[in-house]
């Protein structure tokens, strides 16, 4: 059965960057079916796409964190990660981690595994 | 991009029907039969319970069921349990590979 778990520091401080890895296990994260991506959830609110990538590293993310996002994927440890840059408070969030299907494969667009969540706090 | 709006809030009694609906664009929901529904109890991961519009992944109820007509999504949830009290969020895809999100709606089993 496929997991994913996520990992990383619990509290960032604000201008710096907060870097998270999503491990794997259970299943090959080369998969061509699949993409694998980011999904935070600020206190009492809701959820919010952050991004995803591909097994072969082709990453997209939401417009409207710009150009502060970096996904990355590394096979060799069945793992993927993110980087947000310049973290405020509003970056304060429980991040999870997800398996995506892809466009014209199983659940298209649709997240159908998800790790258990990580709580990053971003202060000084 | 702007979230999905949902009813923050929806209520039944057990053994009723509920309907949440999800409103959005012609660039996300009108545009794409890419909408996925979730679940979240407090503390927990998100679970998915509906995709493309209608699909439900196995071990879902059938008790759970899609529909989209226009910008609108929807979600019914048939012979209320207990269990069902959650918050319900909507997704669709919005190009580009990318995905949006309802800002979730709480629904109450009385």
């Amino acid at each position: 059965q496929l997991q994913l778990q996520e990992s990383g520091p619990g509290l960032v401080k604000p201008s710096e960057t907060l870097s998270l890895t999503c491990t794997v296990s259970g299943g090959s994260i080369d998969s061509s079916g699949y993409n694998w991506g980011w999904i935070r959830q600020p206190p009492g609110q809701g959820l919010e796409w952050i991004g995803s990538v591909s097994y072969t590293g082709s990453a997209g993310h939401n417009p409207s964190l710009k150009s502060r996002v970096i996904i990355s994927v590394d096979t060799s440890k069945n793992q993927f990660s993110l980087k947000l840059s310049s973290v405020t408070a509003a970056d304060t969030a429980v991040y999870f981690c997800g398996r995506r299907g892809r466009g014209g494969g199983v659940a298209p667009y649709a997240v159908d595994v998800w790790g258990q969540g990580t709580t990053v706090t971003v202060s000084s | 991009q702007s979230a999905l709006t949902q009813p923050p809030s929806a209520s039944g009694s057990p053994g009723q029907s509920v309907t949440i609906s999800c409103t959005g664009t012609s660039s996300d929901i009108g545009g794409y039969n890419y909408v996925s529904w979730y679940q979240q109890h407090p503390g927990k991961a998100p679970k998915l319970m509906i995709y493309e519009v209608t699909q439900r992944p196995s071990g879902v109820p059938d008790r759970f069921s899609g529909s989209k007509s226009g910008n609108t999504a929807s979600l019914t949830v048939s012979g209320l349990q207990a269990e069902d009290e959650a918050d319900y969020y909507c997704s669709s895809y919005a190009g580009i590979n990318n995905v949006i999100f309802g800002g979730g709606t709480k629904l109450t089993v009385l």
